[in-house]
């Protein structure tokens, strides 16, 4: 069975700083990862995946996240924070082997940042 | 772009009731999925649809749950009766391949 946990369900930063938002996994097989962001009365959104290629990977909004197997983590960075980042964010993974049938998603308890002016 | 859509945006319903929540997925994306989202929970996985048939469900989808495609752009979730436990958020979402694209959410209230 896959997991994931996010640390923090509630994140506060300054405009301007960094966003760290983080996320471990657990998954008996190579994992798929997926950031998820979802503003207010709005559906899930994919921000960026990781499906085996680079282990860095970049995705809209300046987000990009870094997969690494040893610390089984995929952790969300943005240099610099922008009010419009006021959202919550949810990891995910899902099952790397073919199904013919496609592969759900597992998700993390999501975080909610909070930009400050 | 393409975008899925669901309606309604937010239903309100008895207790033993039957509801409907229809989803348009992204025309040529091959696999199909319900999730929910109860308030203050992670969201979880229902189901999910391929080739015309259901190709895995969770524990939550119970008897009460189906799932259809009816022609060739709907994709609907029925709840037989519903339970006060059923509310909740209830996103589709659906995938070319690997990554999942989401619908805005129906939002289910059970009175």
């Amino acid at each position: 069975a896959q997991s994931v946990t996010q640390l923090g369900s509630h994140v506060s930063v300054s405009e301007g700083a960094l966003v760290l938002l983080r996320c471990n996994y657990s998954s008996s097989v190579p994992p798929y990862l997926f950031w998820y962001v979802q503003y207010p009365n709005q559906g899930l959104q994919l921000l960026l995946k990781y499906t085996s290629a680079a282990t860095l990977v970049k995705g809209i909004n300046g987000f990009e996240a870094e997969f690494k197997k040893s610390e089984t983590s995929f952790h969300l960075t943005k240099p610099s924070a922008h009010m419009s980042d006021a959202a919550e964010y949810f990891c995910a993974v899902s099952d790397t082997r073919i199904k013919a049938a496609g592969n759900k998603l597992t998700f993390g308890g999501g975080t909610r940042v909070l930009v400050k002016p | 772009e393409p975008e899925v859509t669901q309606t309604p945006s937010h239903q309100v319903t008895q207790m033993g009731q039957e509801v409907i929540l229809r989803c348009v997925p992204i025309s040529n994306h091959l696999y199909f999925y319900w999730y929910r989202q109860i308030l203050g929970q992670k969201v979880e996985f229902l189901v999910s649809f391929y080739n015309n048939e259901i190709s895995e469900k969770s524990e939550i989808f119970d008897d009460q749950f189906s799932v259809e495609r009816p022609d060739g752009s709907n994709f609907t979730l029925k709840i037989r009766s519903t339970k006060l436990e059923d509310s909740a958020m209830y996103f589709c979402a659906s995938s070319p391949n690997r990554e999942q694209y989401f619908g805005p959410g129906t939002r289910l209230t059970v009175t």
